[in-house]
């Protein structure tokens, strides 16, 4: 079983709904939870962090936490095409602390 | 604000050559800094991790070695390239004794012929 596991897409969205995105993780010590974008040949780009069980809205994004269910969650309201990237899921056991990656999901934004 | 130098942005070794990678950071002091490697089509591996000069954990075997000479600067480096060696390899920084995660540097992307 691997450590943080991440469905590969494409998730396939239209334009204007909601892209979800799941992460589901075996370490029970783990604290601080991570969403990365990363376009194609690019670097990862932090957009969300969740510490606490519950719900967390930044703009058009929400993460959610369910530290029971080891269970991470990425909601994209209003998808637009410059959301089409893969997301990566990543864990760790205190913020500052290394960092264990899903293998990203693939997302698509189709006009 | 911090930021992560990367160089080179692009690098195209023959098999069996050296290497030497580098990363500095900026606008911050005592960092925890990261090497990840990324295979094509693949998640983010974290290959190692120092948290001060001279304080460097190997995360897997293989066939690279870092060292933190100074505060601010994490190397990355092989004696001889094997093809598997091949990635995109990403710096990475995160502030010690704060809950801020990290942030990752522009990356070098590595091809081994």
């Amino acid at each position: 079983q691997k450590e943080v596991e991440q469905n590969s897409g494409p998730l396939s969205v239209p334009e204007g709904a909601i892209a979800s995105l799941n992460c589901t993780y075996s370490d029970r010590g783990s604290q601080s939870f991570f969403w990365y974008r990363q376009y194609s040949g690019k670097s990862p780009e932090l957009i969300m962090f969740i510490y606490s069980n519950g719900d967390k809205e930044d703009g058009r994004f929400t993460a959610q936490l369910n530290k029971a269910s080891q269970y991470v969650s990425l909601l994209i309201r209003d998808s637009q095409p410059s959301d089409s990237a893969t997301y990566l899921c990543a864990v760790s056991r205190a913020a500052g602390n290394k960092l264990t990656f899903g293998g990203g999901t693939r997302v698509l934004v189709k006009p | 604000s911090q930021t992560i130098h990367q160089w080179p942005a692009t690098l195209v070794q023959p098999v069996g050559s050296p290497l030497s990678l580098e990363c500095t950071v900026e606008g911050t002091s005592n960092p925890n800094l990261y090497w990840y490697r990324q295979a094509a089509g693949r998640g983010l591996q974290l290959l190692f991790y120092s948290v001060g000069i001279g304080q460097i954990s190997s995360e897997v075997p293989q066939n690279l070695s870092a060292s933190r000479p100074q505060d601010r600067q994490f190397i990355l480096s092989s004696k001889k390239l094997l093809l598997s060696d091949s990635g995109f390899y990403l710096c990475a920084l995160s502030v010690s004794l704060s809950n801020q995660p990290q942030h990752f540097g522009d990356g070098t992307r590595l091809s081994i012929l």
